[in-house]
């Protein structure tokens, strides 16, 4: 099984256009993290989510809306699609009891904006 | 703030050459470390982790010590492999404990095995 799965793994689309990625976890974790891989590989963070609730945004645009349903499950919805958004989006996963947990990755949602 | 600073890529290595691929960080505090691996179209993957200073991470012949007094956290191993080919990671954790924890990564380092 599965421990962190993304949906679609592959999004091509036009500017302009709005889109969403799904990402789930069967781990039984309480927080989940949305990172972006920029297309020199350097990763950052830009959301968590623990039990349903923001817990980080990082000076991510407004265009990005992330939703959590429930501690299994965490979205993202971006609007008006821009060029600098081709990138590839990772989900991960952890538990919120220590600073030094390990956070789990989905295999990644590669966005590319034409 | 905290950031982490890893050696440039690409590394080119013949198999069972040894590795090193070199690791500092600034932080507050005392940060966990990581070492993530992603092969080619995949996700990242945990390597190792130390979790306070002294402690050595292990995995598949990857080792890694958490050095306080020079801040590093170099991954080596002494046999590298065709199948090591990827992209690694170094990463640490930083936050106030619980939810607010991120990963804050290295800009990755390329390595590249030849047969």
């Amino acid at each position: 099984d599965t421990a962190v799965s993304q949906t679609p793994k592959y999004l091509v689309t036009q500017m302009g256009n709005d889109k969403s990625i799904k990402c789930e976890q069967n781990l039984g974790h309480d927080t989940m993290y949305w990172y972006k891989q920029d297309s020199k590989k350097f990763l950052k963070i830009m959301f968590s989510y623990n039990n349903k609730e923001l817990i980080i945004n990082e000076t991510v645009p407004n265009r990005f809306s992330p939703k959590s349903p429930d501690k299994a499950h965490l979205n993202l919805h971006i609007n008006s699609l821009e060029l600098g958004d081709s990138a590839v989006y990772f989900c991960a996963s952890s538990t919120s009891e220590r600073i030094e947990e390990t956070q789990y990755f989905g295999p990644g949602t590669r966005l590319l904006v034409l | 703030g905290n950031s982490v600073t890893q050696m440039e890529g690409p590394v080119t290595l013949s198999e069972e050459a040894f590795l090193t691929i070199n690791c500092t960080y600034t932080a507050t505090g005392y940060p966990s470390l990581f070492w993530y691996v992603q092969y080619p179209g995949e996700g990242l993957q945990l390597l190792l982790k130390a979790t306070k200073a002294d402690d050595k991470g292990s995995n598949k012949g990857f080792e890694a010590t958490y050095r306080k007094e020079t801040t590093s956290f170099h991954l080596e191993k002494g046999s590298v492999q065709v199948s090591d080919s990827a992209v690694y990671f170094c990463a640490l954790s930083a936050g106030y404990g619980g939810a607010t924890n991120k990963l804050i990564f290295g800009t990755g380092t390329l390595l590249a095995v030849q047969p």
